[in-house]
This record gives C-alpha cells, sequence and structure tokens, in this order.
C-alpha cells in the first residue's frame, strides 16, 4: 500500500509569491491533516480536512488555505509569502474514525522563501 | 492537548541506555505518543500509551508515564547509530487526531 504522497519535495519562492502545495493521502484515508515544521515553533497544527470539509483550523492567518477533493487528495495554498513561511509541511492522513495512533505522515515539501 | 515541553538535544554512546523526556500539561490527554523523524522524511509513530497507563514495553523501547506529575518519558535500550533522529512527544485528548506536539529532542548516538 503506498504511503502518504508529497509533491513537490522542494520549493524555492519569493517573498510576495504565493505556493500550493499537494498531498495524496493513503489509500482509503478520508482524513488529510496539515502541519507547519521549523525549528524554532516545532510541529504546529494548520488544518484537517474530512470528505472536502475542513474540521479543524489551526492558529495561522488567512494567507493559509486549502482544500480537499472528492479523491481525499488535499492542496494547501500559502498566498503573500513572507520569509517566515519558510518551513517543512507536513502533510497526514487517517482512516475514517481513528486516533493520532493511526496517524501517517508523508515525507514533507520543504518551501525556503527568499 | 495544551503544551508540551521537551529538551532539544541528547547525546549517548552507542550501546547505552537513552532517555527522552516530556511534560505535558492538558490534564484531560488521553493518549501520548511517542514519534520519530530521521533526517528528511517525515514522522513515524513509534508507539503510544493511554493515560490509564503507567508503562508499555516494546522490543527496546520503554514508554513511563507519571500522570500526577503529567511527565512521559522513552527509554531507547542499547541505542544504535541508526537511532540518531528526532523524538517527537505528542498528546491527545479523547478520540482526537490532532496531537499537540513537543519541539522535538534530537539524538545523536555517537560511536
Amino acid at each position: 500500500k503506498a504511503g502518504v504522497t508529497q509533491t513537490p519535495r522542494y520549493l524555492i519562492k519569493t517573498r510576495g509569491q504565493q505556493v500550493t502545495l499537494s498531498c495524496s493521502p493513503i489509500s482509503g484515508h478520508r482524513s488529510v491533516s496539515w502541519y507547519q515544521q521549523t525549528p524554532g515553533q516545532g510541529l504546529q497544527f494548520l488544518f484537517e480536512y474530512f470528505s472536502e470539509t475542513q474540521r479543524n483550523k489551526g492558529n495561522f492567518p488567512g494567507r493559509f488555505s486549502g482544500r480537499q477533493f472528492s479523491n481525499s487528495r488535499s492542496e494547501m495554498n500559502v498566498s503573500t509569502l513572507e520569509l517566515g513561511d519558510s518551513a517543512l509541511y507536513l502533510c497526514a492522513s487517517t482512516p475514517l474514525g481513528q486516533g493520532a495512533e493511526k496517524l501517517f505522515f508523508g515525507s514533507g515539501t520543504q518551501l525556503s522563501v527568499l | 492537548g495544551e503544551d508540551v515541553e521537551q529538551s532539544l538535544f541528547l547525546s549517548v554512546r552507542e550501546g547505552d541506555s537513552s532517555v527522552i523526556n516530556c511534560t505535558y500539561t492538558d490534564s484531560s490527554s488521553t493518549y501520548l505518543y511517542w514519534y520519530k523523524q530521521e533526517p528528511g522524511a517525515g514522522l513515524q509513530l513509534l508507539t503510544y500509551i493511554f493515560s490509564n497507563m503507567d508503562m508499555k514495553q516494546d522490543q527496546r523501547l520503554t514508554v513511563l508515564l507519571n500522570k500526577k506529575d503529567k511527565h512521559l518519558s522513552l527509554r531507547i535500550a542499547d541505542t544504535q547509530t541508526g537511532d540518531s533522529a528526532i523524538y517527537f512527544c505528542a498528546d491527545a485528548s479523547g478520540g482526537s487526531y490532532i496531537p499537540t506536539f513537543g519541539r522535538g529532542t534530537s539524538l545523536i548516538v555517537h560511536p
């Protein structure tokens, strides 16, 4: 069974641009969560989608948005990039109704904002 | 969860035991987790413990939970160079699949 796939693996953008990251969950998983990982703040929860609906949201500005498609694939978008948005963005999926012991992570997208 | 704290670095010699400590503040935490992140990879669940347990052992891994002090530890016996990674402690309440993570402890294993 394929794992959680995130594309692209690396991205370099400049301030003010926007970026879209993609996540394909494990087959059969319907919940997708996004996390931002930085050396200073650790792992911070961005948002979670289930059946194309955002169910939970972390404490991030509106420049961070996401969506989920009918096949459970998810994208997150960051508009008007700032230097502080440089981070590893991780996606995780879980089956319906399962707890975090069933949370599977992708390898992440490393975003560098210059 | 509310807040999870853990030390940032730990250095041990190969063959020794490693103990990574974590404290949490959410008294309603039901599940506590340990994840491992190897360089260039995402997080991988190592083990987890229910809040009504004191200890859980899984091969070289031993998790100890002191619920009164809200303290969690992960002991790795016979630490190997392949154990070098970042270890994250996390907690979650009820059936939540949105855990709160600590900042991670970088474990460095040297020969």
